[in-house]
């Protein structure tokens, strides 16, 4: 299986600034033939289900605001969430599918400093 | 719209046995492969089980094989998880996820509001 290690477990940000959340999976996600990295990122805000944020490492959902980004490829990927915000809130997890079974980081807290 | 409409949770007892159904609409059903996911009281995301669109190849966690069987009802939108042998670790949420492709192993584009599954005497 391979192994998703998100860190930190949590951080504080204050208003405006910037979040980065890694990601490191135990073997390379990148399937060379499509030059595509099998890695998304979900939000996960306080008792409500998960929602995608990015796919294939760096391509942000349709209606995703554009300071959350995704980079990354091979076995390392990051999370990037720009000027925060009140909303941005929320658990993250980082989630391979490259290979079954799916699955998924341990999850990263972001709160408000 | 996409919608994901899950029912089934209960509390049962250990060794006890549940079925989860999830109602879907909004999109063409038979073309994406489902999933079920599901997650244990504040602890994170474990992907369960899964079928791909035509229903024919069903896939699942080593934590659930052979005690939870997946299943889809293309001309009824639905899809089902059938839990047997239920253990106290199963009790969890659990979603059901649309995933962006009729192959299991892809993402999740659209979840559900999740059913309580409580497994306890």
């Amino acid at each position: 299986d391979i192994v998703m290690t998100q860190s930190p477990d949590s951080l504080a940000v204050s208003l405006g600034d910037t979040a980065i959340i890694s990601c490191k999976s135990s073997q390379s996600v990148l399937s060379r033939p499509v030059n595509r990295d099998y890695v998304a990122w979900y939000q996960q805000r306080h008792g409500q289900p998960p929602r995608v944020l990015i796919y294939w490492a760096s391509t942000r959902e349709s209606g995703v605001p554009d300071r959350f980004s995704g980079s990354g490829s091979g076995t390392d990927f990051t999370l990037t969430i720009s000027s925060l915000q009140a909303e941005d809130v929320a658990v993250y997890y980082c989630q391979q599918y490259y290979s079954s079974p799916l699955t998924f980081g341990g999850g990263t807290k972001v709160e408000i400093k | 719209e996409v919608q994901l409409l899950e029912s089934g949770g209960a509390l049962v007892q250990p060794g006890g046995s549940l079925r989860l159904s999830c109602a879907a609409s909004g999109f063409t059903f038979s073309n994406f492969a489902m999933s079920w996911v599901r997650q244990a009281p504040g602890k994170g995301l474990e992907w369960v089980s899964g079928v791909s669109g035509s229903g024919n190849r069903p896939s699942y966690a080593e934590s659930v094989q052979g005690r939870f069987t997946i299943s889809r009802d293309n001309s009824n939108h639905t899809v089902y998880l059938q839990m047997n042998s239920l253990r106290a670790e199963d009790t969890a949420v659990y979603y059901c996820a649309k995933q962006n492709s009729m192959v299991t192993i892809h993402y999740f584009d659209s979840w559900g509001r999740g059913t309580l599954v409580t497994v306890s005497s």
